[in-house]
């Protein structure tokens, strides 16, 4: 059981815009900025925001991040069938002294 | 270009050691850190333990240490991770990913190395 919580699924249509929530605790997202990864099926993750709200290069600016007390969120909007894939939020715990990553959400589009 | 190139998939049995790799190139291997993240089949990803190839600084997650070592050889820009005796239950993907600091955002990924253990 993972200690940053993901709702297991979300869904969209094209052209809409989804929300994806991370939720923590104080040792975690409480105090240590975010981290978003992407996966496709069969592939390895790939970074899409780092530091609670950063794009790296070449990550589309349809994808922001933000971080609020324990709770972080990612957006996806003008969502696009490509975007169809799971979506795992991370970040170090002072406590555990692990990086923790969230149960994953798997968007439908 | 920063790549991470992991070793190919093995299959081994319950009880036989195991040693996978990660190499990396296009960039100083000595000034990043080398994690390892667990992927077993349908489910989340999992940090198992990082290290530093500059000086061969090691954390291990405590759901790991003492069930892998996690090891660099800075000469030949390639991390390792390995078993002493496997068990069914490490059949999984195994990435390796690079950090500017432990703890930190995992910014390139190697391919993953598929490992099967069965009898």
């Amino acid at each position: 059981q993972s200690v940053l919580t993901q709702a297991p699924s979300a869904s969209g249509t094209p052209g809409q815009k989804v929300t994806i929530s991370c939720s923590g605790g104080t040792s975690n997202l409480g105090n240590n900025p975010v981290n978003w990864y992407q996966q496709f099926p069969g592939a390895a993750p790939k970074l899409l925001i780092y530091r609670s709200n950063q794009r790296p290069s070449g990550v589309p600016d349809r994808f922001s991040g933000s971080k609020s007390g324990t709770s972080a969120s990612l957006a996806i909007s003008g969502l696009q069938s490509e975007d169809e894939a799971d979506y795992y939020c991370a970040a170090w715990d002072d406590s555990l002294n692990v990086v923790l990553f969230g149960g994953g959400t798997k968007l439908s589009v | 270009e920063v790549q991470l190139v992991q070793s190919g998939a093995e299959v081994k049995k319950p009880g036989e050691s195991l040693k996978i790799s990660c190499k990396g190139s296009g960039y100083s291997f000595t000034t990043y850190w080398i994690g390892w993240v667990r992927q077993m089949p349908g489910k989340g990803l999992e940090w198992m333990g990082i290290i530093y190839p500059g000086d061969s600084d090691t954390r291990y997650s405590p759901s790991f240490r003492g069930q892998v070592t996690i090891s660099a050889d800075k000469s030949i820009n390639t991390a390792y991770l390995q078993w002493s005796s496997l068990k069914a239950s490490d059949t999984a993907m195994y990435y390796c990913a690079r950090s500017a600091y432990s703890g930190h955002e995992a910014d390139y990924w190697g391919q993953g190395t598929l490992v099967t253990v069965s009898s």
